[in-house]
């Protein structure tokens, strides 16, 4: 079955740039259907949406994260990525990627029908 | 997009029911029938528990169920257990910015 595994650095500095990867393991990031997202989850707080992105390329993103963020795929190594610029404490958190189905053609994805497969999570600390 | 309202805090004792609310808007949770819901224990990642407002993914109890009237969904957990103890967050696409939103999340207490 899918497996999601997420990896990147464990601190970074203020206003520098938070960078992970999520690796898929069991199946093809390209075999359509699926949009790839990312999540967060500060500490004692709730789920956060960061965005997603799916076959066709396309990206989708939480407003308030819009001007920082870019999430970009990788099908030759069969992972997906999270870039969130200039970070400050307030971006310390769980960040967790996942798998939600949908319908998706060569252009476009419809339907959510849940994220039925999550990475374990990584703790990013934001600190000098 | 602001966050979907759910309570707090919410109790209940072995063996009974209990229903958490996600309240939205029109532009997500009463616009489209794509809710979803997650159980978290301390320390671990989400499982998806219910999706599409009332179907339940492969393997998980039938004493989870979902609803949905007007711009509120419900989970619904009956008989109630001990390894139901934990955080419930909702999920809804949300026409606001063609993505997602989460719910504050629901602690759960079994007493």
């Amino acid at each position: 079955q899918v497996q999601l595994q997420e990896s990147g650095p464990g601190l970074v500095k203020p206003s520098q740039t938070l960078s992970l990867t999520c690796i898929v393991s069991g199946g093809s990031i390209s075999s359509g259907n699926y949009y790839w997202s990312w999540i967060r989850q500060p500490p004692g707080r709730g789920l956060e949406w960061i965005g997603y992105i799916y076959p066709s390329g396309s990206t989708y993103y939480k407003s308030s994260l819009k001007s920082r963020v870019s999430i970009s795929v990788d099908t030759s190594k069969n992972q997906f990525s999270l870039k969130l610029r200039s970070v400050t404490a307030a971006d310390t958190a769980v960040y967790y990627c996942a798998r939600e189905g949908g319908d998706c053609s060569s252009n476009s994805c419809f339907g959510h029908y849940g994220m039925d497969v999550w990475g374990q999570g990584t703790t990013v600390t934001v600190s000098s | 997009q602001s966050a979907l309202t759910q309570p707090a805090s919410v109790s209940g004792s072995p063996g009974q029911s209990i229903t958490i609310s996600c309240t939205g808007t029109s532009s997500d949770v009463g616009g489209y029938n794509y809710v979803s819901w997650y159980q978290q224990h301390p320390g671990k990642a989400p499982k998806l528990m219910i999706y599409e407002v009332s179907n339940r993914p492969s393997g998980v109890s039938n004493r989870f169920s979902g609803s949905k009237s007007g711009n509120t969904a419900s989970l619904t957990i009956s008989g109630l257990r001990g390894e139901d103890e934990a955080d419930y967050y909702c999920n809804s696409y949300t026409s606001s910015s063609t993505g997602v939103v989460f719910g504050g999340g629901t602690k759960l207490t079994v007493l």
